[in-house]
């Protein structure tokens, strides 16, 4: 593994059903971020994780959770996916979360809620 | 509130100059990044700034004006491998990254 990785590549999933989108990163980055782009806004941050064994809220966090059990790993888990949360998810990571620090991407999951 | 603005699309030819513009307004400031992102791709870095001035790094530039709220990414010598988006976002007080829309550039032969 060389940077971030994520699965699954993409994903069609019947609405009402549970999803968990899968980050693993080998830079033993402290910090670890999920994002959703959508067509003509910017990238919005659901959740992020400062450091192993805390996570917290970003701008659009509701129907969304995550944990960081340890320092690679950071799920999204979406417990009864709505359609509206049809987007492309990226997950990134980097050294710090409480200083200016460069995030580094994975290579997204396509995510279709139908 | 806090808001990033940029163009959604521009238009430039091979081995033209191009400069993308980008404003912001943040809760507090702690530097604008420049990402570059492919169709279908993942962002990548492309630079950093937190000091007025420009960034040189080799056919691209970034510069910032602190007090007017403002940036912009200078291409120069245009490929056709710099068809893509360009993402400004500005970290605010809580180190957290404010994305605009990205600009689209299309460059033609």
């Amino acid at each position: 593994i060389a940077g971030i990785t994520q699965a699954p590549t993409s994903q069609i999933l019947a609405a009402g059903r549970r999803m968990t989108l899968r980050c693993t990163q080998d830079m033993r980055h402290n910090a670890m971020y999920w994002y959703r782009q959508d067509l003509g806004l910017g990238l919005r941050l659901i959740h992020y994780s400062n450091t192993a064994g805390t996570t917290g809220k970003g701008e659009v966090p509701d129907g969304y959770s995550v944990s960081r059990a340890n320092t690679d790993d950071f799920p999204l888990t979406l417990a009864s996916a709505v359609p509206s949360q049809t987007s492309v998810y990226f997950c990134a990571s980097s050294d710090s979360g409480g200083r200016a620090d460069t995030q580094y991407f994975g290579p997204g999951t396509r995510l279709t809620v139908l | 509130g806090q808001n990033i603005d940029q163009p959604t699309e521009m238009t430039a030819t091979e081995g033209a100059i191009v400069q993308i513009n980008c404003t912001y307004q943040t809760s507090g400031f702690n530097g604008l990044f420049w990402y570059q992102q492919h169709a279908g791709e993942a962002p990548t870095f492309l630079s950093y700034n937190v000091l007025d001035g420009l960034e040189e790094k080799g056919r691209f530039s970034s510069f910032l004006s602190r007090s007017k709220g403002y940036s912009y990414l200078l291409l120069k010598e245009l490929q056709m491998k710099d068809s893509a988006s360009y993402l400004c976002a500005a970290m605010d007080s809580n180190y957290q990254l404010i994305w605009g829309a990205g600009t689209k550039l299309i460059i033609k032969p």
